[in-house]
């Protein structure tokens, strides 16, 4: 089974410092992602990556970063965090679903159990 | 753009009854449909796809079929049970290099 694992459960941090958020994957995938879970907005896209040192901007990339230095690890980083990235953040893999042009995300995502951030 | 509407919960059930959670999309190509399902204090797993108009995805008593005419993928299951209370999330993906778009999650709960 694959297996993707977020570092931390729950983490309680304080408005301006970096916050490092880990998660690791053990089944050799090339796509990772970050969302964040808010109630009444589901899950919204901060960012991806589908190969080593590469990165996409989501939908919401705004006070955040992403570090892809490894295949199996992906690192969401909040430069100085704020009250309002107090969220529930899944990270998932996938790997690719098709071949040359065809390529696509049809393969489906694996998620980590989350971590929930708050910052006071 | 892509989106996904899919009914506010929660949907409230008594065991066996039956469940009808509506899924409805925009997509500018011929995308891949999905449902995920996130147990309480989980990640999201997936539950069933569908990659192709009238396929239908079953898993674990749910089904969805792929309506392409009324852009649906709408989840059933004929009998509820208690250990089914989660939300379920309908997502699309596009044929090429987009991402997964989610709809914000119906809150199933099944009362005994």
């Amino acid at each position: 089974d694959v297996k993707v694992t977020q570092s931390s459960r729950y983490l309680v941090k304080r408005t301006g410092e970096k916050v490092f958020l880990e998660c690791v994957q053990d089944m050799d995938h090339e796509n990772m992602f970050w969302y964040r879970q808010d109630p009444g907005l589901g899950l919204r896209l901060i960012y991806f990556s589908y190969d080593v040192k590469m990165k996409e901007k989501g939908d919401i990339p705004e006070g955040y970063s992403v570090s892809r230095e490894k295949k199996e690890r992906f690192s969401l980083i909040l430069e100085s965090a704020s009250t309002n990235q107090t969220s529930m953040y899944l990270c998932a893999s996938s790997s690719w679903g098709g071949f040359g042009l065809q390529r696509s995300y049809n393969s489906p995502l694996h998620f980590g159990n989350g971590t929930r951030l708050t910052v006071t | 753009g892509n989106s996904v509407t899919q009914m506010e919960g929660p949907v409230t059930l008594s065991e066996e009854a039956f469940l009808t959670i509506n899924c409805t999309y925009t997509a500018t190509g011929y995308p891949s449909l999905f449902w995920y399902v996130q147990y309480p204090g989980e990640g999201l797993q997936l539950l069933l796809k569908a990659t192709k108009a009238d396929d239908k995805g079953s898993n674990k008593g749910f089904e969805a079929t792929y309506r392409k005419e009324t852009t649906s993928f709408h989840l059933e299951k004929g009998s509820v049970q208690v250990s089914d209370s989660a939300v379920y999330f309908c997502a699309l993906s596009d044929k090429g290099y987009s991402t997964l778009t989610f709809g914000k999650g119906t809150m199933l709960l099944v009362s005994p």
